[in-house]
């Protein structure tokens, strides 16, 4: 049973770079997210999927692009990373967006960007 | 705006003692609502979540958390801390079917002392 799971577990870019983190889920969920920690901050949403073939901006969606490439796997892609980009990111999903369905995350991405 | 407020960042207690971790929401309805514990290099895990119903909701690991209204407050409590409790641990609130309206606290870290 493994849940959620992201790849890499650790990045370091430099300035200007791409990447893609990606991430999978197999319980069946229909809703996926991708969050950033930082500290002191709590989780701040950046991008999340509803549904397969929808994407809608979070909180802090800025230098970011994702896919939902099917109902399984959700990516988050940084076309040119800057430092502020440094942080743990994570991928959660949840059965669907009711008010009462928990998230169910990933153990992380943790970035660095220099 | 909705909000959710996480007193102390940091909270020590003695193995065996009362452990006490404090949020407060506002919110203009009831909200759901929900904690969530991470372990060093993990992914958040739901420990329990208020729907409705009964304002006292049990969780795993001997966690449990009052929802007062009049308050509006849900604090996670436990009787007696083990080592094994030590984690940061998050509130998080949703008042409706978005996903940007899942907020999260910003945490408090939890040490437990021999």
């Amino acid at each position: 049973n493994a849940g959620v799971t992201q790849t890499p577990k650790f990045q370091v870019l430099k300035t200007g770079q791409s990447m893609t983190l990606q991430c999978a889920q197999d319980m069946n969920h229909n809703s996926m997210y991708w969050y950033r920690q930082d500290p002191g901050m709590g989780l701040r949403l950046i991008y999340y999927s509803a549904s397969e073939g929808t994407t809608d901006k979070g909180e802090v969606p800025n230098g970011y692009n994702v896919s939902r490439l099917n109902k399984r796997e959700f990516s988050l892609r940084l076309e040119s990373a800057a430092p502020s980009q440094t942080s743990v990111y994570f991928c959660a999903s949840s059965e669907r967006l009711a008010e009462n369905s928990p998230l169910h995350f990933g153990n992380g991405t943790r970035l660095t960007v220099t | 705006a909705q909000s959710v407020t996480q007193l102390g960042s940091h909270v020590s207690v003695s193995e065996g003692a009362l452990v006490l971790l404090r949020c407060n929401y506002s919110s203009s309805v009831p909200p759901y609502l929900f904690w969530y514990v991470q372990y060093p290099n993990q992914g958040l895990q739901l420990l329990l979540k208020y729907t409705t119903g009964a304002t006292l909701v049990k969780g795993i690991n001997g966690f449990e958390a009052e929802f007062k209204k009049s308050e509006t407050s849900f604090h996670l409590t436990k009787p007696s801390a083990h080592m094994s409790d030590a984690a940061e641990y998050f509130c998080a609130v949703k008042k409706d079917s978005s996903a940007s309206k899942i907020i999260f606290g910003s945490g408090t870290r939890l040490s437990i002392r021999p």
